[in-house]
């Protein structure tokens, strides 16, 4: 089957880095994708990798190794706005987005 | 302003009732999904659409239906509502299906 693995929770202070892991089993690979969201409100796009390496926009940066099915989303000087469920999602072979539960990120003052 | 909006924002609902969730796009996309989202749970794409006229079945898709007339609307139909229903729904889109999905603000809907 398809699993896409994140911590649950994760609590960080304002200012520090925070990662956040992701970890896949899919059926094919078209990219790894990095969604925000903030409590009652829809999904936003974070980041999208496809090749190995690191992306990085602004604070936040995403890393992807395929042959070890592993992604991060490094955010860095945290702010109490970035306070969030961060999710996961892979496109499978057939193009669908598979997600995962997402990790909801405390930053604490 | 461009982007998707859903119709209703929240609905409390009757079980056996019938109920239509609206997603309207003006971005001209071409594939659209609905989602259910759930405490604890990924988001669990119910159907597709990857171009006007064309549906498919996503990974929960019993007690839905999807229609595709044209390439801005998406409507979302439970036939017969029951309380396993109970979820916040989001519609998506994206330009031709293999790139960022772009999300409307939600229906939270509660079935009784």
């Amino acid at each position: 089957g398809q699993n896409i693995d994140q911590p649950t929770e994760m609590t960080a202070t304002e200012g520090a880095i925070v990662q956040i892991n992701c970890t896949y089993q899919t059926s094919g690979f078209n990219g790894l994708f990095w969604y925000q969201q903030h409590a009652g409100e829809a999904p936003t796009f974070l980041s999208y990798n496809v090749l190995d390496g690191l992306e990085e926009k602004g604070r936040f940066s995403s890393f992807l190794s395929r042959s070890k099915g592993y992604s991060y989303l490094l955010l860095k000087e945290l702010q109490m706005k970035d306070s969030a469920s961060y999710l996961c999602a892979v496109l499978d072979s057939n193009y669908q987005l598979i997600w995962g539960a997402g990790t909801k990120l405390i930053i604490k003052p | 302003i461009a982007g998707i909006t859903q119709a209703p924002t929240s609905q409390i609902l009757a079980a056996g009732r019938r109920m239509t969730l609206r997603c309207t796009q003006d971005m001209r996309h071409n594939a659209m999904y609905w989602y259910r989202q759930d405490l604890g749970l990924g988001l669990r794409l119910i159907h597709y659409s990857n171009t006007a006229g064309t549906t498919g079945k996503g990974e929960v898709p019993d007690g839905y239906s999807v229609s595709r007339a044209n390439t801005d609307d998406f409507p979302l139909t439970l036939a017969s509502a029951v309380p396993s229903q109970t979820s916040v729904y989001f519609c998506a889109s994206s330009p031709n299906g293999q790139e960022t999905q772009y999300f409307g603000p939600g229906t939270r809907l509660l079935v009784l």
